[in-house]
């Protein structure tokens, strides 16, 4: 599976937008862009997806870099249950599973 | 509420016993996943099955054994339990249908294991 990489943690205050970054240098053309965030006490939750284009849905938007080897998920106005900790994912192939690093774990303060 | 059902919740055994943790996949999806997530190691892949197949094997331990049947819940059995099983396991069921690659997988709320 190709790698993803995020930072470790970010913070973020409540009501302004967050950006939240994620390389995969090594992603190949079948490889789409997934997005899971993880809730305390939680499983993991889906968020967004993408192959090339811009995604947006109403919990977020996906920007994904003309290359592809760059995408940065946006959170348009954080709210403090939006603290939790994002993975960003390569998914190739149909139906296969899901890899997941350590992901980035986003803090919102009041 | 993702609609995957997961029991038992929370569970507390000893070492060398087994146990077996059952997944109800959403309504109509075909394909089950098995993570496990543990302090250290973060959320790892343990198998995945397609309608009652295996179709992808991840680190699982040979202590593990996991089966989907023919209703599509699942299974997860693991024996001669050590410390180290404590662990968070999840199970996930992909959309309905084939569950194409771009098919978001819903997890449940996960099942507990303490092995003392």
């Amino acid at each position: 599976d190709a790698k993803t990489t995020q930072p470790n943690s970010m913070e973020s205050n409540e009501e302004e937008p967050v950006h939240l970054p994620c390389n995969h240098s090594t992603i190949s053309g079948t490889d789409y862009i997934h997005w899971y965030r993880q809730l305390p006490s939680q499983g993991p939750e889906y968020v967004i997806h993408g192959l090339t284009s811009n995604v947006n849905n109403r919990m977020a938007s996906l920007a994904i870099a003309e290359d592809r080897k760059s995408s940065t998920l946006i959170l348009h106005r954080a709210t403090l249950r939006d603290a939790a900790v994002y993975y960003c994912i390569l998914r190739g192939g149909a139906n296969s599973k899901l890899t997941f690093g350590k992901g980035i774990t986003l803090s919102v303060r009041p | 509420d993702s609609g995957v059902t997961q029991t038992p919740k929370h569970l507390i055994t000893a070492t060398g016993q087994r146990v077996t943790l059952r997944c109800s996949p959403r309504s109509g999806d075909l394909s089950v996943y098995w993570y496990q997530q543990s302090l250290d190691q973060g959320l790892q892949f343990l198998i995945q099955y397609y309608n009652g197949e295996e179709r992808a094997k991840g680190n699982i331990l040979e202590r593990f054994s996991a089966q989907q049947f023919p209703d599509l819940h699942s299974e997860l059995n693991l024996s001669s339990l050590e410390l180290g099983d404590s662990a968070l396991y999840f199970c996930a069921s992909s959309v309905r249908g084939r569950g194409p690659n771009t098919g978001e997988l819903f997890f449940g709320e996960g099942s507990r294991l303490t092995v003392l």
